[in-house]
């Protein structure tokens, strides 16, 4: 049973646009959720999290947008850089930050052309 | 930041034979730290949950006597893949968390384990 899904594998997108990533979850108990970024033969970069009892968080260019009744999350990825291009997971737990188990989504590879 | 440093990054053994993978908390105390397996195009899935001074908690599905795990210390868990096998080969990955600071769960950089 995939508690966290990533329904979409791949997503391209122009340099200097906007990138969505889309994750749902099953799990209404989950109260905290994490975006990560990974390279391959690496390990996941923590990129921005956002609490249940938040609808909205922004660090630079990345913004999480939580949608507690759709159990959906999305991250906002504005302007995308070539850099951009990885594998984003999102994640989430329960038991607010001092929980320890985290659930991953499959991942969406996100391309960012010139 | 938090790191988290894993070690080796990659390795390719044997059958029958048994590996160990060192992950260190290099400027943090880490109580817990946490190991996942990720396959190719794959989610990471969290294998066990590996606690200073005692047990390790395994995930349904998880063979404890095959993958050991050990928390000696504040800084350091290892994972031992014992007797393995070519399906044993995969990317596997620790974690911890630092407290304090929005740092999330820090990854180490993953170990590459081949079984030939």
């Amino acid at each position: 049973d995939q508690q966290v899904k990533q329904n979409s594998p791949s997503l391209s997108v122009q340099e200097g646009r906007i990138s969505i990533l889309n994750c749902d979850y099953t799990n209404s108990m989950f109260d905290y959720f994490l975006w990560y970024k990974k390279y391959p033969a690496e390990g996941p970069t923590f990129l921005i999290s956002i609490s249940s009892i938040k609808d909205k968080n922004e660090d630079g260019r990345f913004t999480v947008f939580l949608n507690k009744s759709a159990k959906h999350l999305s991250l906002h990825i504005v302007p995308s850089q070539p850099g951009d291009s990885a594998v984003y997971f999102c994640a989430a737990s329960w038991g607010g930050q001092g929980a320890q188990k985290l659930v991953f989504g499959q991942g969406t590879r996100l391309t960012i052309n010139p | 930041g938090a790191v988290v440093s894993q070690h080796p990054s990659r390795v390719i053994c044997k059958s029958g034979t048994s590996v160990k993978i060192e992950c260190r908390s290099l400027d943090f105390q880490a109580t817990t730290m946490f190991w996942y397996r990720q396959f190719p195009k794959q989610s990471l899935m969290l294998m066990a949950t590996s606690n200073e001074g005692s047990k390790a908690t395994y995930e349904q599905g998880v063979e404890k006597d095959k993958f050991l795990i050990n928390h000696a210390s504040l800084t350091l868990s290892t994972l031992t893949v014992t007797s393995a096998h070519p399906e044993d080969s995969s990317f596997y990955i620790c974690s911890a968390r630092a407290q304090g600071g929005d740092y999330g769960y820090t990854f180490g950089s993953g170990t590459r384990l081949t079984v030939v």
